[in-house]
């Protein structure tokens, strides 16, 4: 199976910064990456898939980056409702589908 | 707009059987494009990835799951299921379920059900 980190596993930040998220695989996977958003209580939301391309309706203060084992989600600009915990998720090797083991971001 | 909805029992006991549903509204269970799919999370855990079910059948499931899980789907219901034996308090998770999108670029889920809390208890 291909195993997913992310870092850090959690981070404290203020409203309107710069945050960016870790991904890394353990063996190489192409563009083949999918970012999710959950809230407390609520399903995670796609974000991101193919590494960088943005979901109808997300704010495009949202980006991905990366291919092969290494990739970063940043939110250039972060508000309120942006904190949450965010999940990376490999799509290449199938089955099984891995998830990272999650990033909270939280309000410093 | 496409919405899928948990349903089961909340509460099953050691070593029984976890039983669940997935009713699709809003759109098509039969489309070509997609597979339906279960993923977990344990209380204050990340995710896990169960299995995935196209609609002629075809079943995917996480070779860690695989000897005690089975979907299944009913097309005329729109609905898929999902059956897991001999169920232990590490079975206890938020179980949701998920459209699952597979196309050239890669396999990801959209959207996803509310998940529903399943525990494992005596």
């Amino acid at each position: 199976d291909i195993q997913m980190t992310q870092s850090p596993s959690s981070v404290s930040a203020s409203v309107g910064d710069r945050v960016t998220i870790t991904c890394r695989a353990s063996h190489d996977i192409s563009s083949w990456l999918a970012w999710y958003q959950q809230k407390p209580g609520k399903a995670p939301k796609l974000l991101i898939s193919a590494a960088s391309k943005l979901q109808r309706g997300v704010p495009s203060r949202f980006s991905g980056l990366g291919s092969g084992t290494d990739f970063t989600l940043t939110i250039s600009g972060l508000q309120p409702e942006d904190f949450a915990t965010y999940y990376c998720q490999q799509a290449n090797s199938f089955p099984p589908l891995t998830f990272g083991g999650g990033t909270k971001v939280e309000i410093k | 707009q496409l919405q899928l909805q948990e349903s089961g029992p909340g509460l099953v006991k050691p070593s029984e059987t976890l039983s669940l549903t997935c009713t699709v509204s809003g759109g098509s269970i039969t489309s070509t494009n997609y597979y339906w799919g279960w993923i977990r999370q344990p209380p204050g855990k990340g995710l896990e990835w169960i299995g995935s079910i196209f609609y002629t059948g075809t079943t995917y499931y996480n070779p860690s799951l695989k000897s005690r899980v089975t979907i299944s789907v009913d097309t005329s219901r729109k609905q898929f299921s999902l059956k897991l034996t001999s169920v232990t308090a590490a079975d206890t998770a938020v179980y949701y379920c998920a459209r699952h999108v597979q196309n050239v670029v890669g396999h990801w889920f959209d959207p996803w059900g509310q998940g529903m809390l399943v525990t494992v208890s005596s």
